[in-house]
């Protein structure tokens, strides 16, 4: 079945230094969605990408879509305290009754050094 | 805050214990999701409801049975439950469209005993 892999698995960083989640499908995805879990919270959508090659910005995230849809990525710029959580990227595989099965990634979890 | 609401938000039971766990929607979404998520674990597809029909059941066991008495109501019926079942228990719902975000609720916390 569809394998969708993230690393790192997890990331420690300082206040203020960026962080990069790197995502990978073993098939080729019609979209890509991104989530974020505080810990102790849910997931909360963050954004979803569908063209090839597509770059998404909210204010310090960008969010890439690879030329071959199979790999994604999030940046984000001078990471700040509230950034902590897990970061899922989640692809589809296969509908049923136009529904997708939204597959998770591994997740990574950042964790903020003040 | 979330516009999906689940309760109980913690849940305590005994193997022989029958429990269920419920969620709402006011969103008018048309598909709505349960999946079951371990500790630092990604969460795991278990039901799909497509306009109050089940359409996808990924292979979860019998213990657990789905149920959709109406567009705004999910519940989870727990039977017979193993401790290996202790989770956080997630519901989500999105629009009736093939693709589209899901919107989590605040999960149930389950522990068997």
């Amino acid at each position: 079945g569809q394998q969708v892999m993230q690393i790192p698995q997890y990331q420690h960083v300082q206040e203020g230094e960026d962080f990069t989640t790197y995502c990978n499908s073993s098939t080729t995805l019609s979209n890509i969605q991104w989530y974020k879990q505080r810990p102790g919270g849910h997931p909360v959508f963050l954004i979803q990408l569908v063209k090839s090659g597509e770059v998404k910005k909210q204010k310090r995230l960008t969010f890439q879509f690879g030329e071959a849809k199979k790999n994604s990525s999030l940046h984000i710029t001078a990471t700040q305290t509230t950034d902590v959580g897990t970061y899922f990227c989640a692809g589809p595989h296969g509908t049923n009754f136009g529904n997708e099965k939204l597959t998770f990634g591994t997740g990574t979890r950042l964790t903020i050094i003040p | 805050d979330t516009e999906v609401t689940q309760t109980p938000k913690h849940l305590v039971m005994g193997m022989t214990n029958k429990k269920s766990l419920k969620c709402e929607q006011h969103m008018g979404h048309r598909a709505m999701y349960w999946y079951k998520q371990k500790a630092k674990k990604p969460p795991e597809l278990m039901f799909v409801y497509s306009y109050e029909k089940l359409s996808i059941n990924e292979s979860v066991p019998s213990r657990f049975s789905p149920e959709c008495p109406n567009s705004s109501l999910l519940n989870l019926h727990l039977h017979a439950l193993q401790p290996e079942d202790s989770a956080l228990y997630l519901c989500a719902s999105k629009t009736g469209q093939i693709t589209g975000e899901l919107f989590f609720g605040e999960g149930s916390r389950l522990t068997v005993l």
